[in-house]
C-alpha cells in the first residue's frame, strides 16, 4: 500500500537531548512537508522540501533541522534549542502539481519531560 | 496574507442530526479551499476541496461544503451525522493551484461531538 510512515507513534525525551522524528512516503511525491500541531492551535507549517537536497523555513523553523538526501526520506529533527518541543508532529507530502492535495501520516507525539 | 477562522472551537450534535462547521477566510488573491478531518492520534484526511468551478462541493463520508465568495465563506455540512463522525476537522485555505501544502493555512480546529 502508497503512503506516508512517520515512526515512532510516541516519542519520549529528556529535556536537553535532540531528537529526530522519522518520515517516510513510497507515493512518488516530489514535495515532503512537516507539521507541528498544539491544542488549539491548528497546524503549524515547520520546514518543506519540493525536491531532493533542497528545502525551505517554514513559520517556525527556529529549533528544527530538516535533511532531504532521498525523494522518500524527510526527517526531522527537534533540537535542544526549540523551547517547547512538547507536541503532535505530521509529516505531509504531495505531487506538487495543480489540482492535487497533500497527504498526511499519522502523525508523532513527542513529549519532553 | 491569508488568514482562516473557524468560529466554533467546538459543536455538539445529536446522532442522525445534522450539522454545519463554520469557516470564513480572508485572502488578498485567488483561493483554494480545503476541509481535512482528524481523528484521535491520527493524521489529517481530506474530505473535500474547491479549487475552482461549481460552488457547490461534495466530499467522502456524506459532507458537502459550499464556497461563497461575497460572503468569505465556505461552511461544511453533512444532513446526517454518525457516531463515526466525531473528529477534528479543519479548514484551510491555499493561495496556490500546484495542490502543495506549504502555501496551505489552517484554521484552529472544530471539534465534532456526536452524542447518542
Amino acid at each position: 500500500d502508497g503512503g506516508i510512515t512517520q515512526s515512532p507513534k510516541y516519542l519520549f525525551r529528556k529535556e536537553g537531548q535532540n531528537v529526530t522524528l522519522s518520515c517516510e512516503q513510497n507515493l512518488n511525491h516530489d514535495a515532503m512537508y512537516w507539521y507541528r500541531q498544539d491544542p488549539g492551535q491548528g497546524l503549524r507549517l515547520i520546514y518543506y522540501s519540493q525536491i531532493v537536497n533542497d528545502f525551505q523555513k517554514g513559520d517556525i523553523a527556529e529549533g528544527y533541522s530538516v535533511s532531504r538526501e532521498k525523494k522518500e526520506s524527510f526527517p526531522l529533527t527537534v533540537t535542544s534549542a526549540q523551547k517547547n518541543p512538547t507536541a503532535f508532529y505530521l509529516c505531509a507530502s504531495s505531487p506538487g502539481q495543480p489540482n492535487t492535495e497533500a497527504f498526511f501520516g499519522q502523525g508523532t507525539r513527542l513529549t519532553v519531560v | 496574507a491569508q488568514s482562516v477562522t473557524q468560529l466554533d472551537s467546538q459543536v455538539p450534535v445529536f446522532e442522525e442530526a445534522p450539522v454545519e462547521l463554520r469557516c470564513n477566510y480572508s485572502s488578498s488573491v485567488s483561493v483554494y479551499l480545503f476541509w481535512y478531518v482528524q481523528y484521535p492520534n491520527q493524521g489529517l484526511q481530506l474530505l473535500l476541496k474547491y479549487l475552482s468551478g461549481s460552488t457547490l462541493v461534495k466530499g467522502i463520508n456524506g459532507f458537502e461544503a459550499e464556497f461563497n465568495k461575497s460572503q468569505t465563506s465556505f461552511h461544511l455540512r453533512k444532513p446526517s451525522v454518525h457516531i463515526s463522525d466525531t473528529a477534528e476537522y479543519f479548514c484551510a485555505v491555499s493561495d496556490r493551484p500546484r495542490g502543495g501544502a506549504d502555501g496551505l493555512t489552517f484554521g484552529k480546529g472544530t471539534h465534532l461531538i456526536i452524542q447518542p
